[in-house]
């Protein structure tokens, strides 16, 4: 089934660990993104990536690192994590910048 | 600043209809989305509004005043699957998704 798979599901991290979540999607879109969602707030951007080699920061890109070496897979990288990114962290595709994105299920940050 | 603001929770009653307001104040204006989110789950697209008007999905419509930075999302004949929180997000001058922090809307038997 065609669509966006994230990795891992959960994960339980020490503070000053690096960890990279992944994203992979198969449906050729060209923009990828990464945000977190956090208890009544909206979803935040962290950075994104219109076509494959090109990426942007979002409104909350400090900490995280990505890259877009080709189309199917955008890892968001935590060089160090701290307590303050414990998140749900969303991965997302869209054909183009201004269409309707596909969500993948989510990973479950908990930084101790 | 960019802000976007939608009732944080509304409660409706099985079979009625429910409208979830939504406005914005963002830097450009190139599009509006609602989405659906159940709990523990990723949001899905429902709808995409750039004209202002009315557009009709079965159950579901949006509608859209760009003079007024208004949208609404109306569901009829509501079931209790419905029950979700619904995310409003507008698309800025950067063809970046701007979203509130969305409506939980809970259904009552």
């Amino acid at each position: 089934i065609a669509g966006i798979t994230q990795a891992p599901t959960s994960q339980i991290l020490a503070a000053g660990r690096r960890m990279t979540l992944r994203c992979t999607q198969d449906m050729r879109h060209n923009a990828m993104y990464w945000y977190r969602q956090d208890l009544g707030l909206g979803l935040r951007l962290i950075h994104y990536s219109n076509t494959a080699g090109t990426t942007g920061k979002g409104e909350v890109p400090d900490g995280y690192s990505v890259s877009r070496a080709n189309t199917d897979d955008f890892p968001l990288t935590l060089a160090s994590a701290v307590p303050s990114q414990t998140s749900v962290y969303f991965c997302a595709s869209s054909d183009h910048a201004l269409g309707p994105q596909h969500f993948g299920d989510g990973t479950r940050l908990s930084i101790l | 600043g960019q802000n976007i603001d939608q009732p944080t929770e509304m409660t409706a009653t099985e079979g009625a209809i429910v409208q979830i307001n939504c406005t914005y104040q963002t830097s450009g204006f190139n599009g509006l989305f609602w989405y659906q989110q159940h709990a523990g789950e990723a949001p899905t697209f429902l709808s995409y509004n750039v004209l202002d008007g009315l557009e009709e999905k079965g159950r579901f419509s949006s509608f859209l005043s760009r003079s007024k930075g208004y949208s609404y999302l109306l569901l009829k004949e509501l079931q209790m699957k419905d029950s979700a929180s619904y995310l409003c997000a507008v698309t800025d001058s950067n063809y970046q998704l701007i979203w509130g922090a969305g409506t939980k809307l809970i259904i009552k038997p």
